[in-house]
């Protein structure tokens, strides 16, 4: 699969900063994903993205779809301290690999009170 | 109830044995993958499954073996088992396969001593 390069790898914050980290892809990617991932548990969906350009949000989170397709990021504002957890990128080329999920390395958040 | 579930929750066992681990779906997905979460946190498909039909075999070892019996389950036979094995093991499940959107279960956190 692609490697998809994730930054930054870990972040550590206040409550109430805001968070931004990214994620570039070397191949184009048709659908961009973004999941969080807490300790002991699998990935859970946060925004999905389809359309070069999109923007869009879930609460606090934003995220958008890159107009080259080969790139997007996630925004998080007013950060709590449930946000905790890893944050992965996620690309899908429906081309290639029968709708596997290509994943950044991941970006570690965590957030003091 | 859980939409994608995996059985067990830890498999500590010892080099050379055979295990197992289960995955079921009640979400009537038609396709259902395994990934790979090594040390570092990086995700890796190894396995997809559409309607009992495998479509992806990534790099893995043959001693790693897929079994639909049918499109709600979807279990991992491992053979041999080896050190470099130890890794978390994510069972996921998806719909209409284009969009990405893929839903996973808890993990299996395989330990080979």
């Amino acid at each position: 699969g692609q490697q998809l390069n994730q930054s930054p790898q870990s972040m550590f914050i206040q409550e109430g900063e805001d968070v931004s980290m990214n994620c570039t892809s070397s191949s184009i990617f048709n659908t961009w994903l973004w999941y969080k991932q807490d300790p002991g548990e699998g990935p859970v969906l946060l925004i999905a993205l389809y359309k070069a350009g999109e923007l869009t949000s879930n609460g606090r989170l934003t995220a958008q779809f890159g107009i080259t397709r080969k790139d997007s990021f996630l925004n998080i504002s007013a950060s709590i301290p449930s946000d905790v957890g890893i944050y992965f990128c996620a690309g899908q080329d429906p081309s290639n690999s029968g709708y596997a999920l290509n994943f950044g390395k991941g970006t570690s958040l965590l957030v003091t009170p | 109830d859980t939409a994608v579930s995996q059985t067990p929750k830890y498999l500590v066992t010892q080099m050379g044995n055979d295990k197992s681990i289960k995955c079921e779906q009640n979400l009537g997905h038609d396709t259902m993958y395994w990934y790979k979460q090594d040390s570092k946190k990086f995700l890796k498909i190894m396995f997809s499954y559409n309607n009992k039909e495998l479509i992806i075999n990534e790099t893995v070892p043959n001693r790693f073996s897929p079994k639909s019996p049918d499109k709600a389950h979807l279990n991992l036979h491992i053979n041999s088992l080896e050190l470099g094995d130890s890794a978390v093991y994510f069972c996921a499940s998806s719909q209409d396969a284009p969009t990405g959107i893929q839903y996973f279960g808890a993990g299996t956190r395989l330990s080979v001593l």
